[in-house]
Formats: structure tokens, C-alpha cells, sequence
């Protein structure tokens, strides 16, 4: 069992491009979260999914991100148009069902130049 | 509005030193608190979680507190090695399902030989 398997570790991208982050439950994880960490700061709940479903999205910004978690394939963070206030380590953790057993990816780190 | 606060900041002691790292949390409604250790680059690693009814859960040099009236929890490190510097994370898990975490800042631990 690889884990969560999270890719890239590192993305750089320029004011105005997308940034697209991949994550891989482990095997027999439906639940998938994604986290943001800033620098000094502690990791922030952005959303919530399940396969093909969205379950909370509350701590989504409301412009630039979305989130999917298609039937087949890793969940995809996706970040539009990329200002240098996204820079951050966007971590992922999923679960086999609600809340238990969370386990985290190793992270991508975006840096926005 | 749902905190959670952690003490101190940051922490040197000497390899083979104990230590206590200090968690207060004001989240409503309680599921569960957990602690973390997230080393530098990776994401954070579950070390202990603790429902309302549990005081204490150890594992190995780890130990957890909890005082569930107080609303603080501790995490006692017995003979450090210099494998324990990472930064550690308290967590409060909020609602009866637990799906949203939310995340301290973290103590940053150094231990030095």
C-alpha cells in the first residue's frame, strides 16, 4: 500500500497560469480532503469529496479553485489564474469512511513567481 | 468561533530531555483531539487521537492528556531523540461525523545532541 500518493512534490507556475494538484487515496479510500498550509500557519480545511460528489467545499475560496474526485482517477485541485498569494503547501488526506482513519500525503508546494 | 491554540511556538531541548507541548482548544461541537508530528517537507503523521471519555493514550515515548472540562490537552515527550525535531500538531475534530479538523499551528520542536 503506497499511501497517499500526492504529485507533483513541487510546481512552479507564473501570475496568471493554472496550477493542477494530484492526489491518490490510499487503496480502499473513498473520502479524499484537501488542505492548504501557508507559511507560519496552520493547515486550513479547503474541501471535502467522495467519488464524484463534492460533500463541503466551505473552505474553498469562492473564485480561481474547484476540486474533483471523478469515478476513475486521482481527486484534482485545480487553481486558475494563479496570484502569488496561493504560494502554500496543499496537503491531502483521505479516509475508507467519515472522518476516521485520515491519512495525509506528502504535499505539493506551489510557488506562484 | 472554533480555535485551537498551542504552546509555545517553538521548543529547543537536549537529546534525552523531556518535554510537554500545551493545547487549548474552544471548538464546539467535540468529536475527537488528535496529535500529529509533521516533519520538514512532509505531511503530518498521526500520533495519538482521543475521544471525550478518554484522559490519556500513549504511544510509545507519547503520551496525550486530555481534560475534555478545561478544554486542554497535552502531549508529553519522554527521552527525546534527535528523530523527534518536526513540528507537532494538536487537532480538534468538530461535529459529531469529525469531518471537519481543525488545526493548531503547531509547537516546532528542535532536539539537540
Amino acid at each position: 500500500n503506497a499511501g497517499v500518493m500526492q504529485n507533483p512534490r513541487h510546481l512552479v507556475r507564473r501570475r496568471g497560469q493554472e496550477a493542477r494538484l494530484r492526489c491518490s487515496p490510499m487503496k480502499g479510500h473513498s473520502h479524499v480532503y484537501w488542505y492548504r498550509q501557508l507559511p507560519e500557519e496552520g493547515l486550513k480545511f479547503m474541501v471535502y469529496l467522495q467519488k464524484e460528489n463534492i460533500i463541503d467545499e466551505s473552505g474553498m475560496p469562492k473564485e480561481r479553485f474547484s476540486a474533483e474526485f471523478p469515478k476513475e482517477g486521482p481527486s484534482i485541485l485545480r487553481i486558475q489564474q494563479v496570484v502569488r498569494g496561493d504560494s502554500a503547501a496543499y496537503f491531502c488526506a483521505s479516509s475508507p469512511w467519515t472522518g476516521e482513519g485520515y491519512t495525509f500525503g506528502s504535499g505539493t508546494r506551489l510557488t506562484v513567481v | 468561533k472554533n480555535q485551537v491554540e498551542q504552546s509555545p511556538q517553538s521548543l529547543i531541548i537536549l537529546e534525552g530531555k523531556n518535554c510537554t507541548l500545551q493545547c487549548n482548544y474552544t471548538v464546539s461541537p467535540f468529536s475527537n483531539l488528535r496529535w500529529y508530528k509533521q516533519d520538514t517537507g512532509r505531511g503530518p503523521v498521526s500520533l495519538t487521537i482521543m475521544t471525550f471519555s478518554e484522559n490519556t493514550k500513549s504511544n510509545g515515548r507519547y503520551t496525550a492528556t486530555l481534560d475534555a472540562d478545561t478544554k486542554q490537552s497535552s502531549l508529553h515527550i519522554t527521552a527525546s531523540q534527535l528523530s523527534d525535531s518536526a513540528s507537532y500538531i494538536c487537532v480538534v475534530s468538530v461535529g459529531q461525523a469529525g469531518t471537519a479538523l481543525i488545526f493548531g499551528k503547531g509547537t516546532t520542536l528542535s532536539v539537540s545532541s
